[in-house]
């Protein structure tokens, strides 16, 4: 079955450092990987989509790579404010269909 | 746009009883999805249509979820009858181009079946 893994230990970092998350895969790569942010009691807000054949992506402060050799994918946010403070989520497409598949997110907590 | 409106935000209901959640999707999107989220097991996917049209339901965990989408812009997901086990936060979202592009979620409906 084809698996998105996202490191379950929430992340603390100080104000204006640079946030790394890590989102891995198994099995074959897939076609989009997407990274929406979800707030306590509400929905998750979409923030970025990179297909496989790029290898980062930019918005802003945030900036998504994709490595289908290591099978992952990293989600920065650099000069990181306490507004930052969330759950960060990453989903797979693979094509054949139009399902993605969540993990199961990693909390980062930006810390005055 | 108001975005994707779910109701109820919050539903309290015992044992057995049947419970219906809503969603309204934002205009002009073809797909609409059910997702449920546990601190288990996270966001999972129970069905999505397309064009109004169910297209894969292969996530829906029992005979007792059924979900129905008669327009464009509405669709219900009930559960009959309720059990305890179905305690989750379910959300509805839509998108315009499918499960490849970016989805809009609602707030979400929270359900406590005690």
């Amino acid at each position: 079955s084809q698996k998105i893994e996202q490191n379950s230990e929430a992340l603390n970092i100080q104000e204006g450092k640079t946030a790394t998350l890590t989102c891995n895969y198994t099995n074959y790569s897939p076609a989009y990987l997407q990274w929406y942010r979800q707030d306590p009691g509400r929905g998750p807000v979409f923030l970025l989509l990179i297909r496989e054949n790029e290898k980062e992506k930019r918005k802003e402060r945030l900036k998504v790579t994709f490595d289908t050799t290591l099978k992952q994918s990293l989600f920065h946010i650099t000069a990181s404010q306490p507004a930052d403070s969330a759950t960060y989520l990453c989903a797979r497409f693979t094509g054949g269909g139009n399902k993605l598949t969540f993990g199961t997110g990693t909390q980062l907590k930006v810390e005055l | 746009d108001a975005g994707v409106i779910q109701s109820p935000r919050h539903e309290v209901t015992e044992m057995g009883q049947e419970v219906t959640l809503r969603c309204k999707p934002i205009s002009g999107h073809d797909y609409l999805f059910w997702y449920r989220q546990t601190m288990m097991r996270g966001l999972e996917l129970l069905i999505y249509f397309n064009n109004n049209v169910p297209i894969d339901d292969s996530g829906m965990p029992e005979d007792r979820f059924s979900a129905k989408m008669p327009n464009a812009s509405f669709s219900t997901l009930k559960i009959q009858p309720s059990e305890p086990r179905d305690s989750a936060v379910y959300f509805c979202a839509s998108s315009r181009w499918g499960g490849a592009y970016e989805q809009y979620f609602g707030p979400g409906t929270r359900l406590t079946v005690t």
